[in-house]
């Protein structure tokens, strides 16, 4: 099994839709969880740390389920711009654990 | 503030040449890394440091060398390039470790590497 997994997509959806995705780590003690941004051939952005009583950023909207290991991002309202690669990534601790998923591309339709 | 900068952006080695891809970081960043991205893969850790003069393997390390003189650069050097070193490499920084804050990274914007 995969330390982070996540499902490549490509989600399609129509603008002004919801989009979630789900992102499955196998490592138990993970500790930190992160939502990273990417645009084709650019450099990934942080778009969301993941605290462990869920958190909302405008549109954005990250959960946490420890007991069934995986973290989830809610995408409302979806925009043209929000059209990237979700990367999912997480650590039981410190930056040098870190461990990317393959991503979750995202294509946001007018 | 430039944040993290990669040089160069594009390169094409040859089998068996060598070089190095230069990164700085204008945030006083005390760790630094190297990721490369293969297609439809994770970002892979080459190596990292947690400060000047320390440096340490990432997960897959074979065919690098890096040094870590000044807190603001951190230089990738490739010797005897092979075409599995084909890949998109990125240099990033974060403050530390111990609160999501402080491990959020910052990304210089990439360097794409062809061996042919």
């Amino acid at each position: 099994r995969k330390e982070v997994e996540q499902d490549p997509g490509p989600f399609n959806v129509p603008e002004g839709a919801t989009v979630a995705f789900n992102c499955t780590y196998s490592n138990s003690a993970s500790q930190s969880f992160f939502w990273y941004r990417q645009d084709c051939r650019k450099e990934p952005k942080l778009l969301m740390s993941v605290y462990s009583s869920g958190n909302e950023d405008g549109r954005f909207t990250a959960q946490l389920n420890r007991a069934s290991q995986y973290i989830s991002l809610l995408i409302r309202d979806s925009k043209l711009s929000d059209s990237a690669t979700y990367l999912c990534v997480v650590t039981p601790f410190g930056n040098e654990k870190l461990t990317f998923g393959t991503g979750t591309r995202l294509t946001i339709i007018p | 503030n430039a944040g993290v900068t990669q040089t160069p952006k594009f390169r094409i080695l040859k089998i068996g040449q060598s070089m190095t891809l230069q990164c700085t970081q204008d945030m006083n960043h005390n760790y630094m890394y190297w990721y490369r991205q293969d297609p439809g893969m994770g970002l892979k850790l080459i190596y990292y440091s947690v400060g000047a003069g320390i440096t340490d393997k990432g997960e897959v390390p074979n065919g690098y060398n890096v040094s870590r003189s000044t807190t603001e650069d951190f230089p990738l050097r490739l010797e005897l390039a092979a075409p599995s070193q084909t890949s998109v490499y990125f240099c990033a920084s974060s403050y530390g470790r111990g609160s999501l804050r402080d491990e959020k990274l910052f990304f210089g914007s990439g360097t794409q590497l062809s061996v042919l």
